[in-house]
């Protein structure tokens, strides 16, 4: 079983439906990420999250909120999708110290927004 | 700003050695790592470093400049395994990773 898991890993929707992408990790992680990916640019931080009570914006979290249920569960919304919010989304996992930029992502969620 | 710059796309013929550059600037410096992405799959982890030189590991070594905010993946005895999308990410004062856009590796055999 894959140490960061996301559910759906592919999901059609319209324009103006609330969508909510889950991801779940067995590493053992204090911190969570979630990225958006698009053809031709870098991944970009949505938003993060350094405990359960520890979430922070990310560069590009209009349109979006995030839930940290438990330590090892961090949810994404799009609390009303559009078009321009089709993408691969990935969670990711990373440790403490020296190891946080080793990040362990999931295997991602194709979102596409109609 | 923060910035990184990678070539686009690069082509390299099976067995032979590709030296894949990238220049970033970025609002304090903790390090930069390397990341490899196969088409529609996750990235995974290469390599991280935090010193100036070079860190060798396997057919892959990954060299840094701090001073001149460069850096650059060597794959040495390529392998049509190695075509993927190879992503610079340096680390800002913050600790938060800065995605170049990636290089597109395409191995002939």
């Amino acid at each position: 079983d894959a140490d960061v898991t996301q559910t759906p890993r592919n999901r059609i929707t319209k324009t103006g439906k609330r969508i909510m992408l889950e991801c779940s990790q067995t590493k053992g992680h204090d911190r969570m990420y979630w990225y958006r990916q698009d053809p031709g640019l870098g991944l970009r931080l949505i938003y993060y999250s350094f405990d359960v009570k520890d979430i922070n914006k990310g560069e590009i979290s209009d349109g979006y909120s995030v839930s940290r249920q438990a330590q090892a569960k961090f949810s994404l919304s799009l609390e009303s999708a559009i078009p321009n919010q089709t993408a691969l989304y990935f969670c990711a996992t990373s440790a403490r110290h020296r190891e946080v930029g080793e990040l362990f992502f999931g295997e991602g969620s194709r979102l596409t927004v109609l | 700003g923060q910035n990184i710059d990678q070539p686009t796309e690069m082509t390299a013929t099976e067995g032979a050695i590709v030296q894949i550059n990238c220049t970033y600037q970025t609002s304090g410096f903790n390090g930069l790592f390397w990341y490899q992405q196969h088409a529609g799959e996750a990235p995974t982890f290469l390599s991280y470093n935090v010193l100036d030189g070079l860190e060798e590991k396997g057919r892959f070594s990954s060299f840094l400049s701090r001073s001149k905010g460069y850096s650059y993946l060597l794959l040495k005895e390529l392998q049509m395994k190695d075509s993927a999308s190879y992503l610079c990410a340096p680390m800002d004062s913050n600790y938060q990773l800065i995605w170049g856009a990636g290089t597109k590796l395409i191995i002939k055999p």
